[in-house]
């Protein structure tokens, strides 16, 4: 069954200091791959997806990920973080959209 | 604006008492999900619907019914809710059965007491 892990439940980052958020799935062949921000008393947004091709996909809001078929990984990373990026974010699988259990991201001032 | 809506945003009620969340999208979308969050457990599907009078069970479909009537609602029906039932629940629409990524609506919090 595919299945995703977000290993961490709650990252803080300082500011302007780079993010990397983890994520891993399981699956028999490459599944779709998507991260999606929540922030407080909202839905869901799309960040970025992967299909195939160039294994560096952007995404909006300045995020990338980066696709490693060796690592069954699909991390999630940003240069230098906002206080506005502050939220909730979630990597799902697959066209039947499989979701982790996300990450919480707190940024200090 | 291309959305999906959901209502209400907030409700609170009784164990027991019959209640429907309703979901709307203007997208002309095929595929819909209703999913519910919970802490540490990140978004469980409930049920999807591939088209007009297609539904299928997800991973947490008891206690809940669906129907999809037609294309833009689908409507979440909880005909004896219980307190663990109690949750965030999200409806959300695709083009293309979630290839492309989902549409999602702003979420309905729900309190059974």
């Amino acid at each position: 069954a595919q299945s995703v892990t977000q290993p961490d439940i709650h990252i803080t980052v300082s500011e302007g200091a780079s993010l990397e958020l983890r994520c891993n799935y399981s699956y028999g062949a490459t599944p779709y791959l998507f991260w999606y921000v929540q922030s407080p008393g909202q839905g869901l947004q799309l960040l970025l997806k992967y299909f195939s091709g160039d294994t560096l996909v952007q995404g909006i809001k300045g995020f990338e990920a980066e696709f490693k078929r060796s690592q069954s990984s699909f991390n999630l990373r940003k240069p230098s973080v906002h206080w506005s990026d502050a939220a909730e974010y979630f990597c799902a699988v697959s066209n039947d959209m499989r979701f982790g259990a996300g990450t919480r991201l707190t940024v200090k001032p | 604006e291309a959305q999906v809506t959901q209502n209400p945003r907030y409700l609170i009620t009784v164990t027991g008492k019959k209640l429907t969340v309703t979901c709307s999208q203007n997208m002309n979308h095929e595929y819909m999900s209703w999913y519910r969050q919970d802490p540490g457990l990140g978004l469980r599907q409930i049920y999807y619907s591939m088209n007009v009078e297609v539904t299928d069970k997800g991973d947490v479909p008891e206690g809940y019914k669906v129907s999809r009537k037609e294309k833009r609602n689908f409507p979440l029906i909880l005909e004896s809710p219980s307190p663990n039932q109690t949750s965030l629940y999200f409806c959300a629409s695709s083009l293309d059965r979630g290839v492309g990524g989902y549409t999602f609506g702003s979420g309905t919090r729900l309190t059974v007491v």
